[in-house]
C-alpha cells in the first residue's frame, strides 16, 4: 500500500498560534519523511525532512514529530505568520520515490 | 545551493503539436530527475524517473510514448508531450535528486511548467 493520507485539508491559524498537520502511511518500508511548502503556481520547495529512527525534528519555527509504531508523523509550524499561508504536502519515500499526501491549504489569519 | 530551473513556464499549444520541457539542475549534478504532474487544488503524480545516460522509468497508466523524457546530461532532462490534447493540459513539475544531500534521498523541485493545449 503506497498511500499517504494527509490531514486535514484545510487549516485556518491565527498570527503566532500553533499550525499543526497530520500524515499517516502504510507501507513500513517507507525511510524517508520530508514536508513540503507550496505556493500558488510555484514548485513545492523542501522544508524539513525526518529519518525513522528519529522521533523529533526542529528547525526553526518547524518541527516534524514521527511516531513509527504509529505509523503516523506530523509538521508543526510554531509562531505561525501570515507568510507561511501556503498548501502544505508530506510526502514518504522509498529508494528515491516520493509518494505524497494530498495536501493542506494553510490559512494564517492576523 | 540546490536550485532547480524549469523553462518554459507556462506555454500554450494547440491540440496535435508537440511540446519540450527542459529541467536543469543549477548547481548540482543530478544523476537521477524526476517529472510530475499536478492538477489544480491536487496532489503531485509522479510520472516518471530519468536517470542519466539510460531510459526512463515510467510510472503504471502514464504513456511513455506520449510523455518522451531524455535525460542527455548530469543537469538537463527533458519532457516532450507529443500530440498534445486539451487533457494533456496541467502544471508539470520535476525535480533532481542531489546526491550530496544530507539525507540522500533529498529531491529539489524546479518552479514547474504550466501547459495549456487549445
Amino acid at each position: 500500500q503506497q498511500q499517504v493520507k494527509q490531514s486535514p485539508q484545510s487549516l485556518i491559524v491565527q498570527k503566532g498560534g500553533i499550525s499543526i498537520i497530520n500524515c499517516a502511511y502504510e507501507n513500513t518500508a517507507f525511510d524517508y519523511f520530508p514536508w513540503y511548502q507550496q505556493f500558488p503556481g510555484k514548485g513545492p520547495a523542501l522544508l524539513i525532512a525526518i529519518r525513522p529512527d528519529v522521533s523529533e525534528k526542529k528547525e526553526g519555527r518547524f518541527t516534524i514529530s514521527f511516531n513509527k509504531s504509529a505509523k503516523q508523523f506530523s509538521l508543526h509550524i510554531m509562531d505561525s505568520q501570515p507568510g507561511d499561508s501556503a498548501t502544505y504536502f508530506c510526502a514518504a519515500g522509498r529508494w528515491e520515490k516520493l509518494t505524497f499526501g494530498t495536501g493542506t491549504r494553510l490559512t494564517i489569519i492576523p | 545551493g540546490a536550485v532547480v530551473s524549469q523553462h518554459p513556464s507556462w506555454v500554450i499549444c494547440k491540440s496535435g503539436t508537440s511540446v519540450k520541457i527542459e529541467c536543469r539542475s543549477l548547481d548540482f549534478q543530478a544523476t537521477t530527475m524526476f517529472w510530475y504532474r499536478q492538477f489544480p487544488k491536487q496532489s503531485l503524480m509522479l510520472m516518471a524517473t530519468s536517470n542519466e545516460g539510460s531510459k526512463a522509468t515510467y510510472e503504471q497508466g502514464v504513456e511513455k510514448d506520449k510523455f518522451l523524457i531524455n535525460h542527455a546530461s548530469l543537469t538537463l532532462s527533458t519532457l516532450t508531450v507529443t500530440s498534445a490534447h486539451p487533457e494533456d493540459s496541467s502544471f508539470y513539475i520535476c525535480s533532481a535528486r542531489d546526491p550530496g544531500g544530507g539525507m540522500a534521498y533529498e529531491q529539489y523541485f524546479g518552479p514547474g511548467t504550466r501547459l495549456t493545449v487549445t
